[in-house]
């Protein structure tokens, strides 16, 4: 049964960096397609942020590339996200997700709020 | 402002079909075949329902089905149930961004 779980602070103040770890069961990350991390501002759809493919290359969304920094721990098959420079506007939920090559998100997480407020 | 249009709800009574939409362009819905559609219930992981237009993963009730016409995609629920009361959330491949999503349809079971 595939299984992901996302982990970390619930509040980050601005400007700081937002780190988020995903834990995974059920499948090696080393083998899947692509482990995505996803967001959903509240009251809004979701926003893809970037994918780590198993050959370790890395894909951002455009518009978050300059903030946004995806890695993976294989041995402990998990992966990991870190935002910098953080506003109210990266209040979201945060999931983290596997993806196909077709861009299927086949299983989330069951996402975790995060508040960026002083 | 989400990249996906979706009607930001739908409803019908059980038993009775309903179907959702999801309009892109030809730079992501309309030029390829990969439109998802997701399931949220609030307090659970979100659930793939259809992928690649039209296809079902095993263990999705066949009372759902997908389809798509040019830039449109579409989530029909036959049958409703009072289970299938959930947000829905449609998805593309996007040539720019990769992966778009649209701003999900409540559905209400009268």
């Amino acid at each position: 049964q595939v299984q992901l779980q996302e982990s970390g602070p619930g509040l980050v103040k601005p400007s700081e960096t937002l780190s988020l770890t995903c834990d995974v069961s059920g499948y090696s990350i080393s083998s899947a397609d692509y482990s995505a991390w996803i967001r959903q501002p509240p009251g809004k759809g979701q926003e893809w942020i970037g994918s780590f493919f198993r050959t370790g290359n890395i894909l951002y969304n455009p518009s978050l590339r300059s903030r946004v920094t995806i890695s993976a721990d294989t041995s402990k098959n998990q992966f990991s996200l870190k935002l910098t420079s953080v506003t109210a506007a990266d209040t979201a939920v945060y999931f983290c997700a596997s993806v196909s090559t077709t861009w299927t998100v086949n299983y989330w997480g069951q996402g975790t709020l995060v508040t960026v407020s002083s | 402002q989400s990249a996906l249009t979706q009607p930001p709800s739908a409803s019908g009574s059980p038993g009775q079909s309903v179907t959702i939409s999801c309009t892109g362009t030809s730079s992501d819905v309309g030029g390829y075949n990969y439109v998802s559609w997701y399931q949220f219930h609030p307090g659970r992981a979100p659930k793939l329902m259809i992928y690649e237009v039209s296809r079902r993963p095993s263990g999705v009730p066949d009372r759902f089905s997908g389809s798509k016409s040019g830039n449109t995609a579409s989530l029909t629920v036959s049958g409703l149930q009072a289970e299938d009361e959930a947000y829905y959330y449609c998805s593309s491949f996007a040539e720019i961004d990769n992966l778009v999503f649209g701003g999900g349809t409540k559905l209400t079971v009268l």
